[in-house]
């Protein structure tokens, strides 16, 4: 059973409000990423981080940043919320194995954004 | 890099196996084949990979063709837990998955 966390697991919100989208794993990996998809269409990778202080653009470009102070912690935070950010936000974790592979990635439940 | 195509759509009955294909004709020797499955209002989670042989795990096996062009995921007894959308990904090593439209899976009772 795959530790990671996702909150809030739904968040309606003004335009122009800034919100965090929070994420933890307890696995102690070194990879996270951070995922979007819009309803019945494919994931896209928007951030991702190697460990604590990496982090990185995904596939595609998105309004969001992201923090990696701590390796269980990796939040997402949109300045202004736009409708345009409405969403699913999906946070995975993996671990560094040796020979220099990744693992299997392990994602959280999700959090579904509206922006009103 | 290398892309895979799997039906859109695919339906199966209650304690019968399901065979979900993917077509991957342009892999490279360093791609893994990886499947992962993403059941409603759920984060996607992993179900097997491989490289160049068949695998078995307790969620499905993996069968590989011989030029690797192809593989088929093998529910063996299929649950109505298993509708979802599954997805068949080509990953080198170290690198990130890229995920596709998928499959989408319906079982009937």
């Amino acid at each position: 059973e795959a530790d990671i966390y996702q909150t809030p697991r739904y968040l309606v919100i003004g335009t122009g409000k800034k919100i965090t989208l929070e994420c933890s794993q307890t696995m102690g990996h070194d990879k996270m990423y951070w995922y979007q998809q819009d309803p019945g269409m494919e994931l896209h990778l928007i951030h991702y981080s190697y460990g604590v202080n990496s982090t990185e653009k995904g596939d595609l470009s998105s309004e969001s940043t992201v923090s990696r102070i701590r390796t269980e912690h990796f939040p997402l935070t949109l300045e202004s919320a736009r409708p345009s950010h409405t969403s699913q936000y999906l946070c995975a974790s993996s671990e560094l194995i040796s020979g220099g592979s990744y693992n299997e990635q392990f994602f959280g439940p999700g959090t579904r954004l509206t922006v009103l | 890099d290398a892309k895979t195509t799997q039906p859109n759509s695919m339906e199966s009955n209650e304690e019968e196996p399901v065979h979900l294909p993917c077509n991957h004709s342009t892999i490279s020797g360093t791609d893994y084949i990886h499947w992962y499955r993403q059941l409603p209002s759920q984060g996607p989670e992993y179900v097997i990979h491989g490289l160049t042989s068949n695998v078995n795990n307790r969620m499905a096996s993996l069968a590989i063709a011989e030029d690797r062009k192809s593989s088929t995921l093998i529910l063996h007894r299929a649950t109505l837990r298993d509708a979802a959308v599954y997805y068949c990904i080509l990953r080198k090593i170290a690198q990130k998955l890229v995920f596709g439209q998928g499959t989408r899976l319906t079982i009937n009772p």
